[in-house]
């Protein structure tokens, strides 16, 4: 079984600024995909950012980066100049093979102007 | 757009009565999941269908619930019953193989 873990419900960053957003995923799976998805306020769940356990290389998508050590279970997010558009819940997921995904209790981004 | 579509969106039943909610997955998915979302909650995992077959389904998904992907295209999660704790949004995501999961807009049900 899989599980997945959020410690920060809400985090605050002001515009234009730099946030991390922190996840820890436990997993027996040799093979797995960690993934960061975001959930703006009464709309559908877009893909942020997607990492392959098997890859050393850290994700990177325009502004999104992820900081992930396979060793310590973790997988954070990194929002480099927070837009006003960056505010939603954000979800770490984690999957064995795209079977089904683990999701952990999210993270609530609060993007100050 | 050609993305994941639900029906309804919204739906507001009794406690006791029958709901049916459906999914269209992008057509070319050959992968289609259903998910279960409690306010402030992440996605929970409900069920998963390769093309027509029902291939994995969670311990969350009680005999009152059943789900059907006829033919492998759209998907139908029907609840028998329903109770308040039934009350979630539904998710619905489909995928090419083990690729991303894209994911519908949801279906918010209020049982009273």
């Amino acid at each position: 079984a899989q599980t997945v873990t959020q410690s920060q419900p809400e985090m605050s960053v002001q515009e234009a600024e730099t946030v991390t957003l922190s996840c820890t995923y436990d997993t027996s799976e040799s093979d797995y995909y960690l993934f960061w998805y975001k959930q703006p306020p009464s709309r559908q769940m877009i893909l942020v950012i997607r990492q392959e356990a098997y890859k050393q290389q850290n994700a990177t998508e325009n502004r999104f980066s992820v900081n992930f050590q396979k060793a310590a279970k973790s997988f954070s997010l990194k929002i480099s100049d927070s837009q006003l558009g960056d505010a939603a819940m954000y979800f770490c997921a984690s999957d064995n093979a795209g079977n089904m995904l683990t999701f952990g209790g999210g993270t609530r981004l609060m993007v100050k102007p | 757009d050609t993305g994941v579509s639900q029906n309804p969106r919204h739906k507001i039943t009794k406690r006791g009565q029958n709901v049916t909610f459906r999914c269209d997955p992008i057509s070319e998915h050959n992968r289609l999941y259903w998910y279960r979302q409690t306010l402030g909650q992440g996605p929970e995992f409900l069920t998963y269908f390769q093309n027509e077959a029902q291939l994995e389904k969670s311990r969350l998904l009680s005999d009152r619930f059943s789900a059907e992907r006829p033919k492998g295209s759209f998907s139908t999660l029907e609840i028998q019953r329903t109770e308040q704790g039934d009350s979630a949004m539904y998710l619905c995501a489909s995928s090419l193989g083990a690729e991303r999961q894209f994911f519908g807009p949801g279906t918010r049900l209020t049982v009273l």
